[in-house]
């Protein structure tokens, strides 16, 4: 199993440009989420996934969609990049009770 | 959002000293995870907990999911070079929602 893989690892973006960060995992969980981590500030939920077709907001959902058409994958979409959305980019996947991490996307916004 | 308080924020021990480190929320929470991230990875789950006064361990880690369900403590015994990273606290209650801690820095000088 690869467990949880998310591309790209690095990506620069100009301010208003728009990208689609990857994520997929091969466990079968149905719940999958993605969260950003900052310095000092730990790591934030953005959006979040029960089952294909469902997704809900999570602290900071502000400037990002997601969509979940199938149970392996849940991309992370930015409309119009600024340069408060410069961070660390983590999808996770798990059953009930526990989350398993991919390995991250270092994301800047110029 | 959920507010989960993480202490101490950094702890500098000798090797072969033992660590303790624990994190409190202002609700009451089913879930308690613990995690370790390394520079330039996501984090890595130790331990879960799924019950008030469990007490779960893995090799030289010990995690214990308080009485009051409002609180989760993490010990480490007879540290090592390797240990080394950053230690983050998670927490779900009736929501599917996590929340993460600050994290506590640990350092261990051989």
């Amino acid at each position: 199993n690869a467990g949880v893989t998310q591309t790209p690892k690095f990506q620069v973006l100009k301010t208003g440009q728009s990208m689609t960060l990857q994520c997929a995992q091969d466990m079968n969980h149905e719940y999958m989420s993605w969260y950003r981590q900052d310095p000092g500030m730990g790591l934030r939920l953005i959006h979040y996934s029960v089952g294909a077709g469902i997704t809900d907001q999570g602290e900071v959902p502000n400037g990002y969609n997601v969509s979940r058409s199938t149970t392996e994958d849940f991309p992370l979409r930015l409309l119009s990049a600024a340069p408060s959305q410069t961070s660390v980019y983590f999808c996770a996947s798990g059953r009930q009770g526990a989350q398993y991490f991919g390995p991250g996307t270092r994301l800047t916004v110029t | 959002g959920q507010q989960l308080n993480q202490s101490p924020q950094s702890m500098f021990i000798q090797e072969g000293e033992d660590v303790s480190m624990n994190c409190t929320s202002s609700s009451i929470f089913n879930t308690w995870l613990w995690y370790k991230q390394e520079p330039g990875e996501g984090p890595v789950l130790l331990i879960a907990l799924y019950k008030a006064g469990e007490l779960t361990s893995n090799g030289r880690l010990t995690a214990q999911f308080g009485i009051t369900r409002k609180d989760s403590f993490l010990n480490i015994s007879a540290s090592i070079p390797s240990d080394v990273g950053i230690y983050f606290c998670a927490g779900q209650g009736s929501s599917n929602q996590f929340y993460f801690g600050t994290g506590t820095s640990l350092t261990v000088i051989p």
